[in-house]
């Protein structure tokens, strides 16, 4: 099993561009979800989801956009980046809500 | 609202030093609580779960709810515990996991 993979590992943006991170797993997890890492304000939810065709909104939603038509994969789009946006993003999963969760090896942004 | 507080951003001890790591949480419901690890160069993963009460590396943690506190024990620390901790909550629906903002545990030689 390769767990939880993320692409692409490094990203530099010029602000008012978008792409999506990518997110996948080969667990057959249910549960779903998004994190930015940034210095002092440990790991905040952006969003995640409870199973395919099923999402919700985290602490942090703004500027970002989820869609889960399956259950393996969980993109992660940036409507317009921000300087604000600069962070560490972190996939994870589990089998269910409330279990361990699985984390990606993260995906390191940069929006100038 | 669920809110994590670890009050201290680094934690330095000696090898062989007992360590507390401290974690308090806000929550109204009954919360599911978590410490998550991250070793240098590696993924953040699970170190323990209040609900298994199980001991991992040496390290247990005990939920007190009337302190609202599930502070992270080690008795003697050894240096491949340096790392950055996290507690972390989940609420009664088993969505949402708030994280603390992290302490960094440097253990010296």
């Amino acid at each position: 099993n390769a767990g939880v993979t993320q692409t692409p590992k490094f990203q530099v943006l010029k602000t008012g561009q978008s792409m999506t991170l990518q997110c996948a797993q080969d667990m057959n997890h249910e549960y779903m979800s998004w994190y930015r890492q940034d210095p002092g304000m440990g790991l905040r939810l952006i969003h995640y989801s409870v199973g395919a065709g099923i999402t919700d909104q985290g602490e942090v939603p703004n500027g970002y956009n989820v869609s889960r038509s399956t259950t393996e994969d969980f993109p992660l789009r940036l409507l317009s980046a921000a300087p604000s946006q600069t962070s560490v993003y972190f996939c994870a999963s589990s089998y269910r809500g409330g279990d361990e969760q699985f984390f990606g090896p993260g995906t390191r942004l940069t929006v100038l | 609202a669920q809110r994590v507080t670890q009050p201290e951003k680094l934690l330095s001890v000696f090898k062989g030093a007992p360590v507390e790591l401290k974690c308090n949480y806000s929550y109204s419901g009954s919360p599911e609580l978590f410490w998550y690890v991250q070793y240098s160069r590696q993924r953040l993963q699970l170190l323990l779960r209040h609900i298994s009460r199980e001991s991992i590396k040496g390290f247990t943690a005990d939920l007190n709810k009337g302190e609202t506190s599930f502070h992270l024990k080690k008795p003697f620390a050894q240096e491949e515990d340096s790392a950055m901790y996290y507690c972390a909550l989940m609420n009664t629906g088993f969505q949402k996991l708030v994280f603390g903002t992290g302490t960094r545990l440097l253990v010296s030689p």
